[in-house]
């Protein structure tokens, strides 16, 4: 596609539910970043995939956040056991690397709300 | 550890009142720093890549600059479509990609 995808666009869970979270991003690109960002705040980084495998996982706050990448493109965003506290926008950005411009291009976020 | 600082956190223009943003970041290996801009609802959207000190971009109203400890977005004469929120982040050896808080910017017609 375009642009990075992100789906859906939002998403009401009650609290101790399993979540889902999809990205697609832009066809070609290797490197994808999953972020946190409550309101008022800048992006929190979660996550970064260099293909197939996650390059620095040192964001994800707890065990309950898993995330993956099978074949190095759509990835998915995995909150286990969800708490109130875990409700912000999550964004997925791609990006063409290595040697190529490596600046990180956003989709439109998934707003989860845990209820 | 990776840090960025923007300031201020808010600010207040009438329209044609140019100003500047500031970004100060500590990064190990720079290997890009980027400015956003980021409106209500919507994912940040990409302005610019600075690469070494000295280097300067430049994009309608926007120019951005770059020294070994700081960046600034510079808006000449702004107009009330630029308000949003600025984004900076840096991109260091290890590749990740770590952003500040943002500058929120609201233009007064």
């Amino acid at each position: 596609g375009a642009g990075v995808s992100q789906t859906p666009s939002n998403k009401v869970t009650e609290k101790g539910k399993y979540v889902e979270l999809r990205c697609d991003p832009i066809s070609g690109h290797t490197a994808l970043y999953w972020y946190r960002q409550s309101l008022g705040q800048g992006p929190e980084f979660l996550i970064y995939f260099q293909g197939t495998g996650a390059a620095d996982d040192s964001g994800l706050p707890n065990d309950r956040f898993f995330a993956v990448r099978p074949e190095g493109s759509v990835s998915t965003l995995k909150i286990q056991r969800t708490e109130r506290g875990d409700s912000a926008v999550y964004l997925c950005a791609s990006s063409l690397m290595p040697g190529g411009n490596t600046e990180a291009f956003f989709g439109q976020g998934t707003r989860l709300t845990v209820v | 550890e990776d840090q960025v600082t923007q300031s201020p956190e808010a600010l207040r223009l009438q329209e044609g009142e140019s100003s500047s943003l500031n970004c100060s970041y500590t990064v190990s290996g720079l290997r890009g720093l980027f400015w956003y801009r980021q409106d209500p609802g919507k994912g940040p959207e990409f302005l610019f890549t600075l690469y070494s000190a000295g280097e300067e971009k430049e994009k309608e109203r926007l120019k951005a600059t770059l020294t070994k400890k700081e960046s600034f977005l510079h808006i000449t004469a702004p107009k009330p479509e630029d308000s949003a929120t600025y984004l900076c982040a840096v991109q260091g050896g290890d590749d990740k990609i770590i952003f500040g808080k943002g500058t929120r910017l609201h233009i007064l017609p």
